[in-house]
C-alpha cells in the first residue's frame, strides 16, 4: 500500500461551522504534513508531526487544530474559518529516518475546501 | 532558512522537444535533498526526481533528468521528448536537515501539438 488517503475529496462549509479533515497512510511513515494551495501557488506547509509530536507549525491561525492520534492517522479540525482560507488542502508523509535529507513526500489527492 | 526560486512562470514546448524547467536555491546546510514534483490539474502531486547535495551524478529518471550544479546552486529540470500528457504544473522542492520540506513558486508548462 503506498497510498495516502485524504477525505472528503471536496468541503464546502460556513464561517460557523466545524469541520474535520481526515488523512491516513499504512507505509509506516513517521512523518505526516499538512499544506495549504491555493490555486497556481506552491503548497505552503502549515503543520509536521514527526513520531505523533507536533514538529513544526509554520504561525498558522488557531481556527486550523492539528491531531496525530496514531503514526497513520492525520486529521486536521477546522473552526470559525474566513473565505481566504478556502483552498486545497494537501497531507502528505514521509519515512522519516533522523537526518536523511532524500525522504520524498507522498502525496494524498487533497480536499478542495470552500468556505462561504 | 531555506530558499526556492522558480524564475519561469510558464513554458511552452512543442511536443517531441526537449525542455528544460529552471530551479535555484539558498541553503546554509551542507547536506539536503532536491525534489521536482509535476502536478497536473487534477491536483495530485507526483514525484518526478531526487538530487542529493553529496550525489556526484545527475540523477535521471526516464525521460526527466536533473541537472545539478552545486556550486551555482541550481538544480534544473530537462525533460526529454515532451509529451501532451507532460502538461502540469511543475515544482521545485527542498528538504534540508530537520523535516522540513519546501516548495519554489513553480513552473506551469504547455505542451503544443
Amino acid at each position: 500500500d503506498t497510498e495516502v488517503t485524504q477525505t472528503p475529496k471536496h468541503l464546502v462549509m460556513g464561517m460557523t461551522n466545524k469541520k474535520s479533515l481526515k488523512c491516513e497512510q499504512h507505509m509506516g511513515h513517521r512523518a505526516m504534513y499538512w499544506y495549504k494551495q491555493k490555486a497556481k501557488k506552491p503548497p505552503e506547509l502549515m503543520f509536521v508531526y514527526s513520531y505523533e509530536k507536533l514538529s513544526i507549525n509554520e504561525s498558522v491561525p488557531s481556527r486550523f487544530s492539528p491531531e496525530c492520534p496514531n503514526s497513520s492517522l492525520l486529521n486536521l479540525h477546522l473552526h470559525a474559518l474566513q473565505p481566504e482560507d478556502s483552498a486545497l488542502y494537501l497531507c502528505a508523509s514521509s519515512l522519516e529516518k533522523t537526518g536523511t535529507v532524500n525522504e520524498k513526500l507522498f502525496f494524498g489527492s487533497g480536499t478542495q475546501l470552500s468556505v462561504l | 532558512a531555506q530558499k526556492i526560486t522558480q524564475t519561469q512562470p510558464g513554458m511552452f514546448v512543442q511536443e517531441k522537444e526537449a525542455v528544460t524547467l529552471d530551479c535555484t536555491y539558498d541553503t546554509s546546510d551542507p547536506s539536503y535533498g532536491l525534489f521536482w514534483y509535476k502536478q497536473p490539474s487534477s491536483g495530485e502531486m507526483i514525484f518526478l526526481i531526487y538530487q542529493g547535495s553529496y550525489d556526484q551524478q545527475n540523477a535521471t529518471e526516464g525521460r526527466y533528468s536533473l541537472n545539478f550544479q552545486k556550486a551555482r546552486k541550481s538544480a534544473n529540470l530537462v525533460i526529454s521528448a515532451s509529451q501532451l500528457g507532460d502538461s502540469a504544473m511543475y515544482f521545485c522542492a527542498m528538504r534540508a536537515t530537520g523535516n522540513q520540506f519546501y516548495f519554489g513558486t513553480g513552473t506551469s508548462l504547455t505542451v503544443i501539438p
